[in-house]
């Protein structure tokens, strides 16, 4: 049963980087038929895709966050992480990471780590 | 605002059957696969149907999906007070190569 697992600063200033790590259980990061996903709900509010990464360090991010976000891969710690620049009150909410596999009838998230609450806030 | 419509909110009472609706457009659901995710109060979402209409292993047969054009269904029958929670459908979307677009989801309540 694979398991995922975010830790991070709970607190970021604004303007500041938030950075969040991902560390993978239960599984290999660095099989072929996965993507490893950043998704985050504010509170109260619905999900919100961030980004993904395969394997091979190729990318995909949310066009309305792309310009801030880096997504990056460790294959040796089974991990993947997040960096999201120039935070604001915004940004502040749960984040998740999400494995999402490769389906032949279509890809989806099977599995979520659960949970960490980032709060930006000076 | 969300890219997928879906109602705010719905409700039944138990063992009465509730549909969920999720309306998107040519992009997303029109051209790719639907899946459903159930968050119940303080956790994780957890895949309820994927591909349109799949179960996960573990997920009982009275949750059923369905799609339709640039629409989806969630359907439950057999309502049971476990099921109380948000529901949020999920597709690709394929313009700018992605993102996943979810719906705004329905909080479900079990009268």
């Amino acid at each position: 049963q694979v398991q995922l697992q975010e830790s991070g600063p709970g607190l970021v200033k604004p303007s500041q980087t938030l950075s969040l790590t991902c560390t993978v259980s239960g599984g290999s990061i660095s099989s072929g038929s996965y993507y490893w996903s950043w998704i985050r709900q504010p509170a109260g509010k619905g999900l919100e895709w961030i980004g993904r990464i395969y394997t091979s360090g190729s990318t995909n991010y949310n066009p309305s966050l792309k310009s801030r976000v880096t997504i990056s891969v460790d294959t040796s710690k089974n991990q993947f992480s997040l960096k999201l620049s120039s935070v604001t009150a915004a940004d502040t909410a749960v984040y998740y990471c999400a494995r999402e596999l490769i389906g032949l009838g279509g890809d989806y998230v099977d599995y979520w780590g659960q949970g960490t609450l980032v709060t930006v806030s000076s | 605002q969300s890219v997928l419509t879906q109602p705010p909110s719905a409700s039944g009472t138990p063992g009465q059957r509730v549909t969920i609706s999720c309306s998107g457009s040519s992009s997303n659901i029109g051209s790719n696969t639907v899946n459903w995710y159930q968050q119940l109060p303080g956790t994780a979402p957890k895949l309820l149907i994927y591909s349109n209409n799949q179960r996960p292993s573990g997920v009982p047969d009275r949750f059923s999906g369905s799609k339709s054009g640039t629409s989806a269904s969630l359907a439950i029958s057999g309502l049971q007070s476990e099921d109380e929670a948000d529901y949020y459908c999920a597709a690709w979307d394929d313009s700018l190569n992605g993102p996943w677009v979810f719906g705004g989801g329905t909080k479900l309540t079990v009268l």
